[in-house]
């Protein structure tokens, strides 16, 4: 599976937009993005998946370029509970998930 | 509701006991999964089973052992505990009973934060 790399941490204040972005240079063609997200004395949640272009849902939004080596999870207006690790997966048919070391996000007042 | 849950939420033991720690779900869901969490590493697999009486080593098996003798429940033992174990382990589970979808979202459970001393 590709390899990802993302921001160590990253720092917001409340009701900004936040945008994290991960490197996926080696993805194939049956891999897909998808985001997790991990409050402190959680389990990692589930937040987005995509293949292409734009997805969004409740929580947030994905974009991926026609290239697919990168993508983009943002998250609109952030409050402070939005303070969490971020992890960007590349998945694949087989149910093996890679976590990296993630991003963490404090958002501030 | 469905849900994951885990069993104890905190352990501590000595070194050299065996624990076992317990995942049940009620999802119905084929696959279970163990990963042990680290500063510094992220979430590694363990162990994980795609089925009753299934079981497969993951990234860091050594040391552990799990079983599945239904649908619902796959505990993790630790037959020697070893302090390189203290960590935070956390079950996950996905897929419909029957199914084996690799891009399906796993269900994580809150976690068991485990100390050997």
């Amino acid at each position: 599976l590709a390899k990802t790399t993302q921001p160590i941490s990253m720092d917001s204040y409340e009701g900004q937009e936040v945008n994290i972005t991960c490197s996926h240079n080696n993805i194939a063609t049956n891999d897909y993005i998808t985001w997790y997200q991990q409050f402190p004395s959680q389990g990692p949640r589930f937040i987005i998946q995509g293949y292409k272009t734009k997805v969004t849902n409740e929580v947030a939004s994905l974009f991926i370029p026609a290239d697919r080596k990168s993508s983009t999870l943002s998250l609109p207006r952030v409050s402070l509970s939005d303070t969490a690790v971020y992890y960007c997966l590349v998945v694949r048919y087989g149910n093996k998930l890679v976590f990296g070391a993630g991003t963490i996000l404090r958002v501030k007042s | 509701d469905a849900e994951i849950t885990q069993s104890p939420r905190h352990k501590i033991t000595e070194t050299g006991r065996q624990v076992t720690l317990a995942c049940h779900q009620t999802w119905n869901h084929n696959n279970m999964f163990w990963y042990r969490q680290d500063l510094g590493h992220g979430l590694r697999l363990i162990h994980y089973s795609y089925g009753v009486h299934d079981t497969n080593k993951g990234e860091v098996s050594d040391g552990y052992s799990v079983s599945r003798s239904n649908t619902e429940d796959l505990p993790l033992t630790l037959e020697s505990a070893a302090s390189s174990q203290t960590s935070v382990y956390f079950c996950a589970s996905n897929g419909d009973r029957g199914e084996v979808s690799g891009t399906d979202t796993q269900y994580f459970g809150p976690g068991t934060r485990l100390t050997v001393l």
